[in-house]
């Protein structure tokens, strides 16, 4: 079964900017969703089909994917972004998911 | 909007069957999308249950395939989720979700999640 690899964690200071990465064999090849999930809340769709904003996601979240890796980039980091982050792909009809990143703003 | 609410019984016992409704309101269920469930166990990673077309269609996560069944009611727009021989390691937030109209789209909405716990 496909498999996507996330850090643990990873950490930003304020008003910098903050990358996670989700690694899988070509996944540069796949669409690429991320989602972002705060403590005791259900996730949020920040990114979707590698690049793309939902609604209502602000400008400083964006997404990039090649090779066998993908992006998500947060720019100007804030005290709110704080949250674990997972990566999801659609691999012949199975849904799969990263181990999830928390992401800490210092 | 479209809201999706989970409901069932918070605690199973073990070799017993968890079963999970959600109900959507703000949307058709009969529209072209996929419903799903996703579960996550307390401190641990998002794992996909399973997805239902309102046609009856179903993908399932193949390491609970042997377990899960999950069906659809048009006139009630709701759809289940049943796992059966259920042990501690169910124990999970069970989140009911809607995918996107593409066939490459993520996960656009989410309830708000429900604790089921697996104990005598």
């Amino acid at each position: 079964s496909y498999e996507l690899t996330q850090p643990l964690s990873v950490s930003v200071a304020l008003g910098q900017t903050a990358r996670v990465t989700c690694g899988g064999i070509n996944i540069g090849n796949k669409n690429v969703h991320w989602y972002q999930q705060k403590p005791g809340q259900a996730p949020v769709l920040v990114i979707y089909r590698d690049t793309n904003r939902p609604s209502g996601i602000p400008e400083r979240f964006s997404g990039s994917n090649s090779g066998n890796a993908a992006t998500l980039t947060i720019s100007r980091a804030q005290a709110g972004d704080e949250a674990d982050y997972y990566c999801q792909v659609g691999d012949n009809n199975i849904v799969v998911f990263g181990g999830g990143t928390k992401l800490t703003v210092l | 909007q479209v809201q999706l609410q989970e409901s069932g019984p918070g605690l199973v016992k073990p070799s017993g069957t968890l079963s999970l409704t959600c109900t959507v309101s703000g949307g058709s269920i009969s529209s072209s999308h996929w419903w799903g469930w996703i579960r996550q166990p307390p401190g641990k990673r998002l794992e996909w249950i399973g997805y239902i077309y309102y046609s009856g269609s179903t993908h399932y996560n193949p390491s609970l395939k042997s377990r899960v069944t999950m069906s659809v009611d048009t006139s009630m727009n709701q759809f289940s989720l049943k796992l059966s021989s259920v042990t501690a390691l169910d124990t999970a937030v069970y989140y009911c979700a809607r995918k996107g109209a593409l066939a490459v789209a993520g996960i656009e909405y989410w309830g708000q999640g429900t604790l089921v716990t697996v104990s005598s």
